[in-house]
């Protein structure tokens, strides 16, 4: 129950297309949702969020879709560049009392490429 | 402001030795976190530090452990180390404990274990 599943494994895009990247969820107590982004050599770093009372959330060419109800969530990358290539990993934390921290549970992580 | 700091970044040791891996977290933040990195499992949760209290552990065994000290930097200990410990240990830090504090992670140390 407390898996995150993600999908696909790896994704080649060409520049300027959209690259969309899907994670779904079985615990119903998971209420906040990150994306994160990983180049080579460097840790993760957090790209946008969502938490479950909206069903998109955008920033800059970035988007986050939320079913709440279909339990699934997704990453549009709109516009894909180069620079973009990297892996990225949906998560999935829920609130565990005050005081204590969220404890991230990540999808396996996506491989995307984008080809020129 | 500088992010947060892990040293080392490459360690090799031996089946049955110890290893320590350390965190500065970023100044101010509070909680620390520690993952696990592998090809084969992904990233999964060690556990969390918030003023120098483990506050949740992840399924890994006894031999990992860890602590904080006053100025939030923290170490994890592994020890009688297993080829299967070879992985990308990543620490986090975030400004206070709780859902949808961002976690900034390091770059990690990378654990090669012979």
């Amino acid at each position: 129950q407390q898996q995150v599943k993600q999908s696909p494994q790896s994704l080649i895009v060409q520049k300027g297309g959209i690259s969309i990247i899907n994670c779904a969820y079985e615990n119903t107590a998971f209420d906040y949702f990150p994306w994160y982004q990983q180049f080579p050599g460097k840790g993760p770093a957090l790209l946008i969020a969502i938490r479950p009372d909206v069903s998109e959330k955008k920033e800059g060419r970035f988007t986050i879709s939320f079913n709440k109800s279909a339990k699934q969530f997704s990453l549009h990358i709109m516009d894909s560049q180069p620079g973009d290539s990297a892996t990225y990993f949906c998560a999935a934390s829920m609130y565990s009392g005050t005081g204590t921290a969220s404890k991230l549970t990540f999808g396996t992580g996506t491989r995307l490429q984008v080809t020129l | 402001k500088a992010g947060v700091t892990q040293t080392p970044r490459y360690l090799i040791k031996t089946r049955g030795q110890q290893v320590t891996l350390s965190c500065s977290p970023i100044s101010g933040h509070r909680s620390v976190s520690w993952y696990q990195q592998t090809p084969g499992q992904g990233l999964q949760f060690l556990f969390e530090y918030f003023s120098e209290t483990q506050r949740n552990k992840g399924n890994f065994p006894g031999r990992f452990s860890g602590r904080q000290f006053s100025n939030s930097r923290s170490e994890m200990n592994v020890s009688t180390l297993e080829l299967g410990d070879s992985a990308l240990y990543l620490c986090a830090s975030s400004l206070r404990a709780g859902t949808y504090n961002e976690q900034f992670f390091g770059p990690g140390t990378r654990l090669t274990v012979l």
